[in-house]
């Protein structure tokens, strides 16, 4: 069984610039929920794709984008980047399930600086 | 608006003592809380949860204690070992939430030899 992988592991961009950041999910699983981690803080809820439609979004502008493909991979992209938007970007997928809680798996996570 | 908070950056335990990690939330609305683990270079992975029906739940050396009236919940480490030396994030869902995962800030664990 293959866990979640995430590419790149690292990237560097520039002010204004775009970038894209891809998950691919743990076997089985049909649901992909994305993450930002800032240093020093716990990580916080970006979106959340279920069914290649997006089930869900936290408090981040439209800048902040995404697309889940019909083998349940992911990518996030990020507009316009910002000196905030430096941080730890995790993915993490689940199987949707009708009752209980949907355990996540999370990827290493991708390290983007921005400059 | 931090709706899950872990008070305490850091903690440092020796080898074989207990360690106790705490967490408080503000939102009446969570279901379950679970513990995440994370290591350098890795992502968090799952240690245990609760639901909001019980008051405690246990698995090997973890236990997880909830206090819903004083909205405050704690992770026992007994007996600790260096391997369990992380960062601590404990979290929270609700089940209208679409699965999203609310974070506290992280503790710091280190289990000195």
């Amino acid at each position: 069984e293959t866990g979640v992988t995430q590419s790149p592991t690292h990237l560097i961009k520039t002010r204004g610039q775009q970038v894209t950041l891809r998950c691919s999910s743990q076997s089985g699983h049909n649901t992909v929920s994305w993450y930002q981690q800032a240093l020093g803080q716990g990580p916080q809820f970006i979106f959340q794709y279920y069914r290649e439609e997006e089930n869900g979004r936290g408090n981040f502008p439209p800048r902040f984008s995404g697309l889940q493909f019909p083998n349940y991979s992911s990518e996030l992209n990020v507009n316009a980047l910002e000196l905030d938007d430096s941080a730890l970007y995790l993915c993490a997928s689940s199987l949707q399930r009708t009752s209980g809680i949907n355990e996540q798996f999370f990827g290493p996570g991708t390290r983007l600086t921005v400059l | 608006d931090q709706q899950v908070k872990q008070n305490s950056p850091s903690l440092s335990v020796q080898e074989g003592r207990i360690s106790i990690l705490n967490c408080d939330y503000t939102n009446s609305m969570f279901d379950y809380f679970l513990w995440y683990k994370k290591y350098p270079a890795e992502g968090p992975t799952f240690l245990i949860s609760i639901s909001s029906i019980k008051d405690k739940n246990e698995d090997g050396r973890f236990t997880v204690f909830l206090n819903k009236s004083a909205k405050h919940l704690s992770l026992h480490i007994v007996p600790s070992q260096p391997g369990d030396s992380a960062v601590y994030f404990c979290a929270a869902i609700s089940g209208t939430s679409y699965g999203k995962l609310t974070f506290g800030q992280g503790t710091i664990l280190t289990v000195h030899p």
